[in-house]
């Protein structure tokens, strides 16, 4: 099966920086590939996501970037906000006709004001 | 709001006991799947439904079954609960741009 690691675990930004979450997965068919976000005690929100035909996607602060050779993926919040404070998940899809998310463990991003 | 809905928010129960949870997908939506997150084995998959037919199963426990009926909502059946059952349950749907997963709000059970 799909594993996927993601990092850092943890990271606090001040207000006005950018973010940056890494993500790597080991199915070389893997080819959608989402984060999520999760308030606490909320439902996973898709926030961006990128297919395999394409390295970059980008929409308003929020862009994720793609290196299928290396395995990895990875989200960029720029000008954070502390409304962006949550925990974010990547969620590759296995290849080959499935539909099977992977979660990350997650990354609890603390934006302080 | 996702459009995905489950019923019940919340659920308290004891060690033993069977509870069925309840999800109606997006309209429109074909495909169903559980996930179950816990604070130790995090975001983790459990099966997939389209249109009626189980499609894929994760690390779903043998005393935990789902269907989905023909007006595509499904129902996920937890029986025989121990307290390590306890964790959050989403359901989730997609439909044309199939691998995009739309997740309800979850159920919370608690078993005691």
């Amino acid at each position: 099966g799909e594993n996927v690691e993601q990092h850092p675990s943890t990271l606090s930004v001040q207000e006005g920086d950018s973010a940056v979450i890494k993500c790597t997965y080991s199915d070389s068919a893997s080819n959608y590939f989402p984060w999520y976000k999760q308030e606490l005690g909320k439902r996973p929100q898709l926030i961006i996501d990128i297919r395999s035909n394409v390295g970059e996607k980008k929409d308003q602060r929020i862009a994720v970037t793609l290196n299928k050779t290396a395995k990895h993926f990875s989200l960029h919040i720029t000008e954070t906000q502390p409304e962006d404070s949550a925990v974010y998940f990547c969620a590759p899809l296995s290849g080959a006709g499935s539909y099977q998310l992977t979660f990350g463990k997650g990354t609890k991003l603390s934006v302080i004001p | 709001d996702s459009g995905v809905t489950q019923t019940p928010k919340h659920l308290i129960t004891a060690t033993g006991q069977r509870v069925t949870l309840r999800c109606s997908p997006r309209s429109g939506d074909l495909s169903v799947y559980w996930y179950q997150q816990s604070l130790d084995q995090g975001l983790q998959f459990l099966i997939h439904y389209y249109n009626g037919e189980e499609r894929a199963k994760g690390n779903i426990l043998e005393r935990f079954s789902a269907q989905q009926f023909p007006d595509l909502h499904s129902e996920l059946n937890l029986s025989s609960l121990e307290l390590g059952d306890s964790a959050l349950y989403f359901c989730a749907s997609s439909g044309g741009t199939r691998e995009t997963q739309y997740f309800g709000p979850g159920t919370r059970l608690l078993v005691l």
